[in-house]
């Protein structure tokens, strides 16, 4: 079945340091890959998309390419912020009339001033 | 505001005190779903709906019954909850269009304790 492998947290930065989150998956068919944020008390909030190979989806300063061939989804951001600490998760839907979304466990962000 | 609402945002109840947690939307969306998050363990789909009177079981449905009598409301029943559904739980909804991909819009969750 479909399953999505994100890097384990916490990830403790500091303000303006580089965030990787790392996101591989597997999934029958084509896959769309989605990044979600939570932040503390709140649900899920949709951070950025991609639907297919090398498509990037960014949002907010978050990156992310879908790479077909290392099927790998990781999150970048440049520089991020106090307010950026939150729980991130990486979910796929495996397409042809499939909408159940598939999520990785999460990754804990904290950023630190 | 388009958005997901459930309720209540907390409750705590007794082992098989049957209960009801409400999800609407007001986006007409065709899809939804409940998902329960615990520590560890990420999210997981109990149940979901593809439009009105179609429900269908997601990867751990044991323990809970749904309906989706109108578009809007998705339920979530607990017929004799029990201390292991003690959990965060989150109603989500989405459009269904062909050959379009829509992200889910999740509502603010809903806590749960069974004692």
């Amino acid at each position: 079945g479909d399953s999505v492998t994100q890097m384990e947290g916490p990830v403790t930065l500091s303000e303006e340091a580089f965030l990787t989150i790392n996101c591989t998956y597997t999934a029958t068919g084509y896959p769309s890959l989605f990044w979600y944020v939570q932040y503390p008390g709140e649900g899920l909030q949709l951070l950025l998309k991609a639907t297919k190979a090398d498509d990037k989806g960014s949002n907010k300063g978050f990156e992310a390419t879908y790479r077909k061939e290392t099927t790998s989804f990781h999150l970048e951001k440049g520089s991020v912020q106090v307010s950026d600490s939150a729980v991130y998760f990486c979910a796929l839907t495996s397409g042809a009339g499939s909408y159940q979304l598939t999520f990785g466990k999460g990754t804990k962000l904290s950023v630190i001033p | 505001e388009a958005q997901v609402t459930q309720n209540p945002r907390y409750l705590i109840t007794v082992t098989g005190k049957k209960l009801t947690v409400t999800c609407s939307q007001n986006m007409n969306h065709e899809y939804m779903s409940w998902y329960r998050q615990d520590p560890g363990l990420g999210l997981r789909q109990i149940y979901y709906s593809m439009n009105v009177e179609v429900t269908d079981k997601g990867d751990v449905p044991e323990g809970y019954k749904v309906s989706r009598k109108e578009k809007r409301n998705f339920p979530l029943i607990l017929e004799s909850p029990s201390p292991n559904q003690t959990s965060l739980y989150f109603c989500a909804s989405s459009r269904i269009r062909w050959q379009e991909v829509h992200g889910y819009t999740f509502g603010s969750g809903t806590r749960l304790t069974v004692v």
